[in-house]
Parts: structure tokens; C-alpha cells; sequence
């Protein structure tokens, strides 16, 4: 199947700073991507839909100027979480269809923890 | 609506023994189903999926049973392996959405 990779898989970072999640399509182009978020035992929820060339598209609830994402090439997509907080600490999943409405394949997942 | 922030249920079987597992969707306008395999501390892996203008679509030991009716899906996993041991996610899409939205998931537990 189709491979999407992200990185980094683990990052810790200190309250207040930014840190950035690569989610690449390593062998097909992607103009459009997810990132989700995953609490422990929970399901995966949706953030936003990041769209090549143009704005992501934020679900509601979700602060777009505290999680930015950039998509800038058809094979990656970029989230920063800017100023972390601890309740960001969390586990971040991208994914990218290689067709619309076909299955997505997801990148391995970012562990976040904020201190 | 989104089935979200819920903590999730758990289906223990006996290595062997055929594994049934159900979700229910939300969105009556979903044409497309798909289930999902999470390991722990990785992202889901497709496992098969289903179009709406399907009732029942087969792979390799796992099955998927779409009943529109009544807004449900099924995965079946037949002589279940310790292998299978995971979260198993259903997702729904609208054919004009490329937007997913998944389920609560459901813990499989494969007792040897």
C-alpha cells in the first residue's frame, strides 16, 4: 500500500514553545491531508483537513492559530503546534488518500508531551 | 454528530474463535465505510472497506457487513489470531466529502 511517514514519532518539549510534525507522501502526491488527534484509549478526532495550495480547513472547536498547518507540496504537510501547554500533550496522526474518497493511508503517529 | 471523547469497549476471544465487532454510523448520507487496525503507540492500518451500494464485501479472513437500515457495520474477523490483538475503528465518508470521521473503536483481546 501506499506509505505516509511522519515525523518526529516522540517529541518532548517545554511549556510555551513550538513544535513542528512533518506528515510526508512518500510514493503519491497528496493534495489533501488530515491531522487528528488521539487521547489515550480514545478515539481519533478530527483537527483539520490540510488542503495543497490553498487554507486547511479547521473542524470546529479546533484553534487554528494554536495548531497552523501549512501545505506547501503535494507531499508534505506540516502541523506546528505553537505555545504548547501540557493539555496538548497528546498523540497527533496524519493521514492522505492517494485518490479522493478511497481509503487513507496513516502516517505512524507523533507522541507529544509538553513539560 | 461524531462519536468522540468516549473511552473504549472491549471484546475478549479465544484464539481460534471467530471475532465479530460493531459500529454504528452517525450520517445516513455516508457511502463509504472503512475499518481500521490500531496497534498500540502506532497509526490505524486499513483493513477493508465498503461502498454503500454493497451489503457485504469479503478479504483475507475478515469480513464486512454494511446494514444501511438501521446504520450499522460490521467486521468480522474468522479464526482469530493473537496477531489481531488491537483497536478496530470503523470510519465513515460522504462520497462529496474527501472528510473522514471515525468511530469509538472497539478493543480486541485474543486470549491464547
Amino acid at each position: 500500500g501506499a506509505v505516509v511517514s511522519q515525523h518526529p514519532s516522540r517529541v518532548i518539549c517545554k511549556s510555551g514553545t513550538s513544535v513542528k510534525i512533518e506528515c510526508r507522501s512518500l510514493d503519491f502526491q497528496a493534495t489533501t491531508m488530515f491531522w487528528y488527534r488521539q487521547f489515550p484509549k480514545q478515539s481519533l478526532m478530527l483537527m483539520a483537513t490540510s488542503n495543497e495550495g490553498s487554507k486547511a480547513t479547521y473542524e470546529q472547536g479546533v484553534e487554528k492559530d494554536k495548531f497552523l498547518i501549512n501545505h506547501a507540496s503535494l507531499t508534505l504537510s506540516t502541523l506546528t503546534v505553537t505555545s504548547a501547554h501540557p493539555e496538548d500533550s497528546s498523540f497527533y496522526i496524519c493521514s492522505a488518500p492517494t485518490q479522493p474518497n478511497t481509503e487513507a493511508f496513516f502516517g505512524q503517529g507523533t507522541r507529544l508531551t509538553v513539560v | 454528530g461524531e462519536s468522540v471523547g468516549l473511552h473504549l469497549p472491549t471484546l475478549s476471544v479465544q484464539e481460534g474463535d471467530n471475532s465479530i465487532i460493531n459500529c454504528a454510523y452517525s450520517n445516513s448520507a455516508s457511502d463509504y465505510f472503512i475499518w481500521y487496525k490500531q496497534e498500540s503507540g502506532k497509526g490505524p492500518q486499513f483493513i477493508i472497506d465498503i461502498r454503500s451500494n454493497m451489503d457485504k464485501r469479503q478479504g483475507q479472513r475478515v469480513t464486512v457487513l454494511l446494514n444501511k437500515t438501521v446504520k450499522h457495520l460490521s467486521l468480522q474477523i474468522a479464526a482469530t489470531q493473537p496477531g489481531d490483538s488491537a483497536v478496530y475503528f470503523c470510519a465513515e465518508n460522504i462520497s462529496v466529502s474527501p472528510k473522514v470521521t471515525f468511530g469509538i473503536g472497539t478493543k480486541l483481546q485474543v486470549i491464547p
